[in-house]
């Protein structure tokens, strides 16, 4: 059971590039989440998706795409990287665990820097 | 004024000693509440979770002050593998009344338990 799996590990991006993240979950989780995270900062959403098919922004979602073709696999894309988004990127999964408690899984994450 | 705010640290203490780390949150209308522990490079994991009635773990308290909107975690008898940083987490209601288990992170506290 890999539980929650981002690819790449690392990624060295130029100003102007784009990439794509991958998340993966085996858990057959309904909601996904794409969190960054910066010195001082905490952690901070992106975008999430409460299903299949489904997204929705978060705190900073400039800059970035999402798509959730299938239930176990989620992407953040950056169409023109920027230094700004040099960061540590983490994906989560979670379940509804009776009433509003939610627990979340994080994948490993990205260390992505934008030169 | 953010969200959810912690004390950043650092808490340097010795094996053996206690330590308590106290965290606020501004939304009155938050839901559930958490400690995640994240270790260096790594992903944040759940630590537990903080019940209204207070819960403990082992060596570990956490307490919610809905009043205050205060929450708080107990270490009692540090051990150098509680070394990490720890995230309090509040799990907020959106305008319409849902959440969709999004999470808000406090910034974090760094505990180093020295020998």
């Amino acid at each position: 059971n890999a539980g929650v799996t981002q690819t790449p590990k690392f990624r060295v991006l130029k100003t102007g590039q784009s990439m794509t993240l991958l998340c993966a979950q085996d858990m057959n989780h309904e909601y996904m989440y794409w969190y960054r995270q910066d010195p001082g900062m905490g952690l901070r959403l992106i975008h999430y998706s409460v299903g299949e098919g489904t997204t929705a922004k978060g705190e900073v979602p400039d800059g970035y795409n999402v798509s959730r073709l299938k239930k176990q696999n989620f992407l953040l894309g950056l169409e023109s990287a920027a230094p700004s988004q040099t960061s540590v990127y983490f994906c989560a999964s979670s379940y509804q665990l009776g009433g509003a408690i939610y627990e979340q899984y994080f994948g490993p994450g990205t260390r992505l820097t934008v030169t | 004024r953010k969200e959810v705010e912690q004390d950043p640290g650092p808490f340097n203490v010795p094996e053996g000693a206690t330590v308590a780390f106290n965290c606020t949150y501004s939304n009155s209308a938050s839901q559930s509440f958490f400690w995640y522990r994240q270790d260096c490079r790594k992903e944040p994991k759940l630590l537990m979770s903080v019940y209204s009635s207070g819960n403990e773990d082992g060596r570990f308290t956490a307490q919610l002050n809905r009043a205050s909107q205060y929450i708080s975690l107990l270490i009692r008898d540090s051990k150098l593998s509680d070394s990490a940083t720890y995230l309090c987490v509040v799990n907020m209601r959106n305008a319409g009344g849902t959440s969709y288990g999004k999470l808000t992170f406090g910034q974090g506290t760094i505990l180093t338990v020295h020998p």
